[in-house]
């Protein structure tokens, strides 16, 4: 069955902290694959979208993630974060059926 | 210019009412969506849209009933309300067959 994975719950990092958060998701083709943030009592935002070509995807608020097909791996990164980058992050792909499927999320904590 | 709006923000009703939540979008997106977020965090898609014709229909009870007027609003209406039915309903949209969607603040109902 399809689907996406976010093996971490909560994490936590020092502002100005470089951040990675992981993603694997189960598809039997390449994927789309999206990173979504949900600030609280806020809607989704897209931050990024991989369809395909060059693996290394540019997002808004200097965000990137990486697509790495071998370990079937899409995970978000920033170099460093900044205290308003605490939110709630979901990993989401689609395949070949009419549904985004979304992770469980991945609430980050900043502290100063 | 809202891309994607939904109302009420809030809504407090007992079991038994009757409600409905509307969305609306100015994107002039074919796809609508409905997804239920529950206390976890947890997504999941109910109803999608995609020109007025209903394409995803999730196990979803038969309270709740999804209405489109036209390809820009996307209503949902939820009968007898139940306290299980207590979560935030977002509202998305996406051009056709791209998965790339954009989501409305949401809507908390609280059912008592």
């Amino acid at each position: 069955a399809q689907s996406v994975t976010q093996p971490d719950i909560h994490i936590t990092v020092s502002e100005g902290a470089s951040l990675e958060l992981r993603c694997n998701y189960s598809y039997g083709a390449t994927p789309y694959l999206f990173w979504y943030v949900q600030s609280p009592g806020q809607g989704l935002q897209l931050l990024l979208k991989y369809f395909s070509g060059d693996t290394l995807v540019q997002g808004i608020k200097g965000f990137e993630a990486e697509f790495k097909r071998s370990q079937s791996s899409f995970n978000l990164r920033k170099p460093s974060v900044h205290w308003s980058d605490a939110a709630e992050y979901f990993c989401a792909g689609a395949g070949n059926t009419d549904k985004l499927i979304f992770g469980t999320g991945t609430r980050l904590q900043v502290f100063p | 210019d809202t891309a994607v709006s939904q109302t009420p923000k809030y809504l407090v009703t007992q079991m038994g009412n009757d409600k409905s939540i509307k969305c609306e979008q100015n994107l002039g997106h074919d796809t609508m969506y409905w997804y239920k977020q529950d206390s976890k965090k947890f997504l999941k898609i109910m109803f999608s849209y995609n020109n007025k014709e209903l394409i995803i229909n999730e196990t979803v009870p038969n309270r709740f009933s999804p209405k489109s007027p036209d390809k820009a609003h996307l209503n949902l209406h939820i009968n007898s309300l139940e306290l299980g039915d207590s979560a935030v309903y977002f509202c998305a949209s996406s051009p056709w067959d791209t998965y790339e969607q954009y989501f409305g603040p949401g809507t908390r109902l609280t059912v008592t």
